[in-house]
C-alpha cells in the first residue's frame, strides 16, 4: 500500500531564505509525482508535475525534484516570500488516484 | 467556466439526514475524482469516474457513501444517514483522464459539510 510522507509538518522562516521541502513514498512505481498548494479554507493548486520518466521540473521559483528509485523527492523554494505561505502537499499517482502526504505548513514572515 | 466548481461551499446537517454535494467539472474533463479531506491532513481519495461508470470506488468508507455521474459531466456525491465522523472537506478534481503521466488532476474549491 503506498504511503506517502511529508517533512517537516511545520516550518517558519524569515522573508527571503532558500527552503527545501521533503516528501518520501513506499511503492516507487508511480505514474507522476504532484505538488500542491492549499491556503486556508480554499482547494488545492498544481504547483508542478513530475512525471515518472523525469528529475525534476521548475516553475519560475519552484523547483521539484524526483528520485523513483529511493522514493523521494523535494520542492525547493527560492528566495521565500510572505505570499509563499500556504500548505503544501505531495501527492503521487501510481493507480489513477492521487495519494497525499500530510503537508507542510509554511509561514514565511516579513 | 474555466475551472471546477462545487455547490454548496458550506452544508451543515444533523446527524442521521442525507445530504448531496455536487460537483462540475471542466469542460472535455472525462475523468472525475472525489476526495474527502479532515482537519490537518492530507486529502484521502475516495471515488474515480471514467465518463459515467466508477473506475475505481475502493475508497469510499461503507455503504453510506454513493456517487454518481449519469450524464459523464456533472457529479453528485451522496451520503446517508450522516454522521459526526463524516464531518471533513469534500474535494472533487477532474482531468483530462487520457491516461498519460503528464494528466493533472484540477481541483474544485470544496464543500464543508459539518454534522452536528
Amino acid at each position: 500500500k503506498q504511503e506517502v510522507t511529508q517533512i517537516p509538518a511545520a516550518l517558519s522562516v524569515p522573508e527571503g531564505e532558500n527552503l527545501v521541502l521533503n516528501c518520501s513514498f513506499t511503492d516507487s512505481a508511480i505514474y507522476n509525482l504532484q505538488w500542491f498548494r492549499q491556503d486556508p479554507g480554499k482547494g488545492l493548486t498544481s504547483l508542478l508535475l513530475i512525471q515518472s520518466s523525469q528529475r525534476e521540473q521548475t516553475s519560475g521559483r519552484l523547483n521539484a525534484s524526483l528520485d523513483k528509485s529511493s522514493g523521494r523527492s523535494t520542492l525547493y523554494i527560492a528566495a521565500s516570500q510572505p505570499g509563499d505561505s500556504a500548505t503544501y502537499l505531495c501527492a503521487v499517482d501510481n493507480t489513477d488516484k492521487l495519494i497525499f502526504g500530510t503537508g507542510t505548513r509554511l509561514q514565511v514572515f516579513p | 467556466g474555466a475551472g471546477v466548481s462545487q455547490t454548496p461551499s458550506n452544508k451543515v446537517t444533523e446527524k442521521g439526514k442525507y445530504v448531496e454535494l455536487r460537483c462540475d467539472p471542466i469542460s472535455g474533463h472525462t475523468a472525475l475524482y472525489w476526495y474527502r479531506q479532515s482537519l490537518g491532513q492530507g486529502p484521502e481519495f475516495l471515488i474515480y469516474f471514467q465518463g459515467t461508470g466508477a473506475a475505481d470506488d475502493s475508497g469510499l468508507p461503507n455503504d453510506r457513501f454513493f456517487a454518481v455521474r449519469p450524464e459523464g459531466s456533472v457529479s453528485t456525491l451522496k451520503i446517508q444517514r450522516t454522521e459526526r465522523g463524516d464531518s471533513a472537506v469534500y474535494l472533487c478534481a477532474s482531468s483530462l483522464g487520457e491516461g498519460l503521466t503528464t494528466d493533472t488532476q484540477y481541483f474544485g474549491p470544496g464543500t464543508r459539510l459539518t454534522v452536528l
